[in-house]
């Protein structure tokens, strides 16, 4: 089965620590991986995608095939992370299957 | 700003009622997908359409069927409400479908309450 999981509902770290967001997939095929933010009061976005290996406000995410994992990372966490964080795979009809979402606590 | 929107905002239906939900995709966009969000928990996909036709359908009854219109507009609809229908539904546009590079648009969702 097709499965997307994040095990933290909420992560709560101090602003300039490491963050590292957990994400595991189950998929049989080849996985393309995303993963999205939603900021307080705004709508899901994009963050990066596994694909395009890019860095996006700091975040980068590797996939690690042997592990089944994309988690995300980011050195230096600051308080304008705070945010729900999605982690997705794209199954080979082309739709998002998200896990179930970790809540990003940055504190001063 | 990503130019997808959705109406109403907010829903208040009785079980057994039926719904429509709308939304308005970025010009352009041939692909909309709606998902189905309960608390505590990621979308869950029920449907896409691509060019007026369903491309593909996640594990929700027919009661849920949807239309996309020449417009860029869609709608989802849902029969027979269920309690468990209470979720915050979300659309979301991209240019095509079928390439992994296309970015998907959300809307901001409607909130349906089923009681």
């Amino acid at each position: 089965a097709q499965r997307v999981t994040q095990p933290e509902k909420l992560l709560s770290v101090f602003k300039g620590a490491p963050v590292e967001l957990k994400c595991n997939y189950s998929y049989s095929g080849s996985p393309e991986l995303f993963w999205y933010v939603q900021y307080s009061r705004q709508r899901l976005q994009l963050l990066l995608r596994h694909i395009s290996r890019e860095s996006i406000k700091g975040f980068t995410a590797d996939l690690n095939k042997g592990e089944t994992s994309f988690h995300l990372k980011k050195p230096f966490a600051q308080e304008e992370d705070s945010a729900m964080y999605y982690c997705a795979l794209m199954d080979s009809s082309y739709k998002l299957i998200f896990g179930s979402g970790t809540r990003l606590l940055v504190r001063p | 700003e990503t130019g997808v929107t959705q109406s109403p905002t907010h829903l208040i239906k009785t079980r057994g009622q039926q719904v429509t939900l709308r939304c308005s995709s970025q010009s352009g966009h041939n692909t909309v997908s709606w998902y189905q969000q309960a608390l505590g928990q990621g979308p869950q996909f029920i449907f896409q359409y691509y060019r007026e036709e369903e491309n593909g359908r996640g594990n929700f009854p027919p009661r849920f069927s949807g239309l996309q219109f020449p417009n860029y507009s869609s709608e989802l609809n849902v029969n027979a409400l269920e309690l468990d229908d209470s979720a915050l539904y979300l659309c979301a546009s991209s240019l095509e479908t079928g390439a992994i590079t296309d970015t998907q648009y959300f809307g901001p969702g409607t909130r349906l309450t089923v009681l």
